[in-house]
């Protein structure tokens, strides 16, 4: 079975850094894009962006351009997303999915439960 | 960030069919393949339409996806209880990957 599990929930204050995971299981982890998606409470999904983890081939959204980095280790069929610097306005549920073997266009078909990460002070 | 456009509600009784639109533009519907995810209350998104019009493993024929220009459109058909949840279109943007639509919420009356 196909399955990205993801770490849990985490609570920070602003100003720290914390870098989330996203283990993959079922199939050829180095052979499919992996995206992240963010959604804030009671909002919409947005697009973070999207790592091949084969050769870690990445491309951003531009409004996360910057403000966070996508990272994989396929020596452990795991990706991750980081902040230097969590601010408020990054609380939110974050997913990862599962793309495309062929292209970081095509369509996400598995997506992990989600990790809640809350920035408070 | 949403560059794509849906109602932000629909609605039916049971048995029903409901059609929810997605507008977009040149550079992400109108040269790339449109997907819909259906996201129940309290889960993650889950893949209901890929291609413009392909259905997963599972996923019933009750719901079609169609593509026109740069638009396109998820129909439910003998709408259920359990298909109250939260639609979204999604496509790949040439100039910022991958957009997701400002979500449509379906209420079975």
């Amino acid at each position: 079975e196909v399955q990205l599990v993801q770490s849990g929930a985490e609570v920070k204050k602003p100003g720290e850094s914390l870098k989330i995971s996203c283990k993959g299981s079922g199939y050829s982890f180095t052979s499919y894009w992996i995206g992240w998606v963010r959604q804030m409470p009671g909002k919409g999904l947005e697009w973070m962006g999207i790592i091949y983890p084969g050769d870690s081939d990445t491309r951003y959204s531009p409004s996360f351009q910057g403000q966070v980095t996508i990272s994989a280790d396929k020596s452990i069929s795991t990706a991750y997303l980081q902040w230097s610097s969590l601010k408020a306005s990054d609380t939110a549920m974050y997913y990862c999915a599962r793309g495309s073997s062929t292209s970081p266009r095509s369509e996400v078909d598995v997506w992990g439960k989600g990790t809640t990460v809350t920035v408070s002070s | 960030q949403s560059v794509l456009t849906q109602p932000p509600s629909a609605s039916g009784t049971p048995g029903q069919r409901v059609t929810i639109s997605c507008s977009g533009s040149s550079s992400n519907i109108g040269s790339n393949t449109v997907n819909w995810y259906q996201q129940l209350p309290g889960t993650a998104p889950k893949l209901l339409i890929y291609s413009n019009n392909q259905r997963p493993s599972g996923v019933p024929d009750r719901f079609s996806g169609s593509k026109s220009g740069t638009s396109a459109s998820l129909a439910i058909s003998g709408l259920q209880s359990e298909d109250e949840a939260d639609y979204y279109c999604a496509a790949w943007d040439d100039s910022l990957n991958h957009v997701f639509g400002t979500g449509t919420k379906v209420t079975v009356l």
